[in-house]
């Protein structure tokens, strides 16, 4: 049975970059889609990105500017780089995975979730 | 940035059914991108409950069912139970925004 786990700093100062990791066991990290999600206190649910088993990647239009997905096979982990954080990137995030019948990514739902991580953005 | 539109809340008594509808437009559900639906629930991992729009993953009680026509979709849920109290979310794909996309989210209360 395939689990993800969020891990990473809980408090990040305005400006500076958000950076979190999420640990795949139970599966390889070399297939699939892999993804992260956030949910600002009292709002919905947002997509960040995701980047597949072969390094590509494909961000958020409203997030790309300042998101960078990464992927670490050797360790099973991948992780999000969030650059120039304000207090509007104060949320907790999520990793899945990205999951589907179809050739076409985006037709793909998120199967599998990590429980979250809360990141607070503030001095 | 939502751009798909669920009811704030919807509540029902143990054992009734209460529906979520799912309301988008033309570059994400009436555009043929699938549905799918997740139950948040405070604490802990979001679980997938509905998949392509209406097929249940193993695990999931078939008291839950999706289906989507034109540009919306909704959820279901019969026989209402205290455990269903949640938030849940549709989400899908849309193409003018090149991004997945998810619903404003519904709170289900048990009444």
């Amino acid at each position: 049975q395939v689990r993800l786990q969020e891990s990473g700093p809980g408090l990040v100062k305005p400006s500076e970059t958000l950076s979190l990791t999420c640990t795949v066991s139970g599966g390889s990290i070399s297939t699939h889609y892999w993804t992260w999600i956030r949910q600002p206190p009292g709002k919905g649910l947002e997509w960040i990105g995701y980047i597949h088993s072969s390094g590509s990647t494909n961000y958020n239009p409203s997030l790309k500017s300042r998101v960078t997905i990464s992927l670490d096979t050797s360790k099973n982990q991948f992780s999000l780089r969030l650059t120039s954080v304000t207090a509007a990137d104060t949320a907790v995030y999520y990793c899945a995975r990205l999951t589907g019948d179809s050739y076409y990514y985006y037709y793909y739902a998120m199967d599998v979730w990590g429980q979250g991580t809360t990141v607070t953005v503030s001095s | 940035q939502s751009v798909l539109t669920q009811p704030p809340s919807v509540s029902g008594a143990p054992g009734q059914r209460v529906t979520i509808s799912c309301s988008g437009g033309r570059s994400d559900i009436r555009a043929g991108y699938d549905v799918h639906w997740y139950q948040l629930l405070p604490g802990t991992a979001p679980k997938l409950l509905i998949y392509g729009n209406n097929n249940r993953p193993s695990g999931v009680p078939d008291r839950f069912s999706g289906s989507k026509s034109g540009t919306s979709a909704s959820l279901a849920i019969t026989g209402l139970q205290a455990e269903d109290e949640a938030d849940y979310y549709c989400q899908s794909y849309d193409a003018n925004l090149s991004a997945f996309v998810f619903g404003t989210g519904t709170k289900v209360t048990v009444l």
